[in-house]
């Protein structure tokens, strides 16, 4: 029973489409992130939600957008996709008692053509 | 900027012998230190963790040491078994507000183990 899981795990696009990526954790975390692992694989936070609300925004471009339904899931929406944009991209989650340890999901392969 | 650092992107050790990862950091703010282990096609997972007024962690077979001072930390896996072959991160976390701790993660070690 996945923890955190991604759906698509692959994704093939064209410039200048939208897509999203959706996330869901089984952990009963009320904290969720998206990460970005580019190709020189450094993984580095983009989103976090606390129960829904954005608290983190590390200077993403608005082309993306986090959205959180419910604490369960944190989805992203990439409007106009780049070359750029092509990375890989994980969720995780965490509890707020458990300072820090967050659990990831397997990441979702985006190659934008 | 790099504020956490892994010098060495990969090694190679024997089974049965001991390895030794390191990473460096910047941010005299950071008060928590993890090391994630990382499969091909996977997500990172997590291993052990350190806090800041701790010099020692232990775990098993894992060993985070961190020297303040000298902003280092490493990962002593013994013995080392051709199962932790794997990319090894080293992660590090300043309390950014509330319960939400923005992880700020090394570049990654591939260790390879060979029977």
């Amino acid at each position: 029973d996945t923890a955190v899981s991604q759906t698509p795990k692959y994704l093939v696009t064209q410039m200048g489409n939208d897509k999203s990526i959706k996330c869901e954790q089984n952990l009963g975390h009320d904290t969720m992130y998206w990460y970005k692992q580019d190709s020189k694989k450094f993984l580095k936070i983009m989103f976090s939600y606390n129960n829904k609300e954005l608290i983190i925004n590390e200077t993403v471009p608005n082309r993306f957008s986090p959205k959180s339904p419910d604490k369960a899931h944190l989805n992203l929406h990439i409007n106009s996709l780049e070359l750029g944009d092509s990375a890989v991209y994980f969720c995780a989650s965490s509890h707020a008692a458990g300072k820090n340890i967050q659990y990831f999901g397997a990441g979702t392969r985006l190659s934008v053509l | 900027d790099q504020q956490v650092k892994q010098n060495s992107p990969s090694l190679s050790v024997q089974e049965g012998r001991i390895s030794i990862l390191n990473c460096d950091y910047t941010n005299s703010m950071f008060d928590y230190f993890l090391w994630y282990k990382k499969y091909p096609a996977e997500g990172p997972t997590f291993l052990i963790s350190i806090s800041s007024i701790k010099d020692k962690n232990e775990d098993g077979r894992f060993t985070v040491f961190l020297n303040k001072s000298a902003k280092h930390l490493s990962l002593h896996i013994v013995p080392s078994q051709p199962g932790d072959s794997a990319v090894y991160f080293c992660a590090a976390s300043a309390n950014s507000g509330g319960s939400n701790y923005k992880l700020t993660f090394g570049k990654g070690t591939l260790l390879t183990v060979n029977p």
